[in-house]
């Protein structure tokens, strides 16, 4: 069973640090996305990634924000300045297409700001 | 009014019912619909997706879109325990550069052995 992973799986942040979360989708996959999750809450969706430029993103996603795929195969997200309100679980998520469409999750990032 | 309405529940079946899980929405330009499962301290996972309006049938699971209604559902048929987690609908559109796209609460349900 192919699987996202993600890394760390807890990270703990001060105010105003940048804070960077990995992911490695699924190999053959073309469409990256990170949503999240503030506890209690629904899931939002932040932007997605496609043939190495941002192809969607929400207005959540604003220039605090940042994604990249440095080396082809490590999906990131980049918050420059971290605030409190961005404590949550950051999910990533590859999509693969053409026949069988499936999207796969990884497991999270908790991401506590204090 | 929200974009998207889904009854938060708990919702409890007994091992075997159909279970029919449903969203409404508010934003006629929505135009992909998904379902998604989540177990306690996981990430989603995609059950179903569909575009536009009409049904789709995948094992156990069926989704059918009512767009005049703005009215989505999941069923699903012989409902087992392992079937109990939380049940995500989430909608899409594009709109001037940015994407929309939202999900519900999310039902939880709960599969008695």
């Amino acid at each position: 069973e192919p699987e996202v992973t993600q890394t760390p799986s807890h990270q703990v942040t001060q105010m105003g640090q940048e804070v960077i979360l990995r992911c490695v989708p699924i190999s053959n996959h073309l469409y990256f996305y990170w949503y999240r999750q503030i506890l209690g809450q629904k899931v939002e969706f932040l932007v997605s990634f496609y043939n190495n430029e941002i192809s969607e993103k929400s207005e959540i996603f604003d220039d605090q924000f940042s994604v990249e795929r440095p080396d082809g195969s490590n999906f990131t997200l980049k918050i420059r300045s971290t605030k409190l309100e961005d404590s949550a679980m950051y999910f990533c998520a590859s999509w693969t297409s053409g026949g069988t469409d499936t999207q796969y999750f990884g497991p999270g990032t908790r991401l506590t700001v204090l | 009014q929200k974009e998207v309405e889904q009854d938060p529940g708990p919702l409890s079946v007994p091992e075997g019912a159909i279970v029919s899980l449903n969203c409404t929405y508010s934003n006629s330009a929505f135009q992909y619909f998904m379902w998604y499962r989540q177990y306690s301290r996981k990430g989603p996972e995609l059950l179903m997706y569909t575009y536009s309006s009409g049904n789709k049938e995948d094992g156990r699971f069926t989704a059918q879109v009512d767009k005049s209604s703005k009215y989505i559902s999941l069923f699903i048929r012989d409902s087992q325990p392992s079937d109990s987690a939380t049940y995500l609908c989430a909608m899409s559109a594009k709109k001037s550069g940015t994407y929309k796209y939202i999900f519900g609460t999310g039902t939880r349900l709960k599969v008695l052995a």
